[in-house]
């Protein structure tokens, strides 16, 4: 199995531009989730997706924060507009089932830069 | 929501050593508490983890103890080797239904040749 992927592996943006981070869960696995990792704030849940679902989006920082999960195999993390402060490392994890109670893959992570 | 504290944020211990790292959390409810590695620049790997109806789980040179009671929990590393010096994130589910985990803040473990 190739484990989760996410593209960009790096991103470099200006402050304003619109940033999106892609990620394909291990095929099979009903959850995702979309954490942000600062050295101030340390691995943050930002949304849930359970069978395509989004099931709990509190973690989302503001309204320039969204995500969508169209199928199974392809989920999608948009900021617009981006700022300084969103500059971080974004993991994107899938697991079995319903995710709480069951181990979570790392993707190899999207480092974003906003200038 | 759950919080999940971690200590200490640092620690450096001697090749062969022991190494322990102890996270609370508040969620009496919890009953899955797992523990992820990161290496510098990697991704967070599961390394063990432990469901609330055990007291303590060993994989190796690496065990996980349980308290229920007092909502504590404590990773231990033996024989400590260069290749530990790591990252390491406590977690703890909670909520109804469908579940999440919440990470402790990390401990950056340094293991002196």
């Amino acid at each position: 199995d190739a484990g989760v992927i996410q593209s960009p592996r790096h991103e470099v943006t200006e402050m304003g531009q619109e940033v999106t981070l892609r990620c394909k869960p291990i095929s099979g696995h009903n959850s995702l989730f979309w954490y942000r990792q600062t050295m101030m704030r340390g691995l943050e849940l930002l949304i849930y997706f359970n069978n395509n679902v989004p099931i709990d989006d509190s973690g989302m920082p503001e309204d320039r924060f969204s995500a969508k999960m169209p199928n199974a195999s392809f989920s999608t993390l948009k900021i617009q507009p981006s700022e300084p402060r969103d500059s971080a490392v974004y993991f994107c994890a899938s697991s079995r089932g319903t995710g709480g109670q069951e181990t979570q893959y790392f993707g190899p992570g999207t480092r974003l830069l906003v200038l | 929501g759950e919080n999940v504290e971690q200590h200490p944020s640092t620690l450096s211990v001697q090749e062969g050593d022991s190494a322990v790292i102890k996270c609370t959390y508040s969620d009496s409810a919890s009953n899955y508490f797992p523990w992820y590695k990161q290496e510098l620049g990697k991704r967070p790997q599961l390394i063990i983890d432990i469901r609330s109806n055990v007291g303590e789980k060993k994989d190796q040179r690496i065990a996980v103890t349980l308290n229920k009671t007092a909502k504590h929990f404590s990773l231990h590393i033996t024989e400590t080797q260069p290749e530990d010096s790591a990252v390491y994130f406590c977690a703890a589910s909670f909520g109804e239904g469908y579940q999440k985990v919440t990470f402790g803040t990390g401990t950056k473990l340094q293991v002196i040749p």
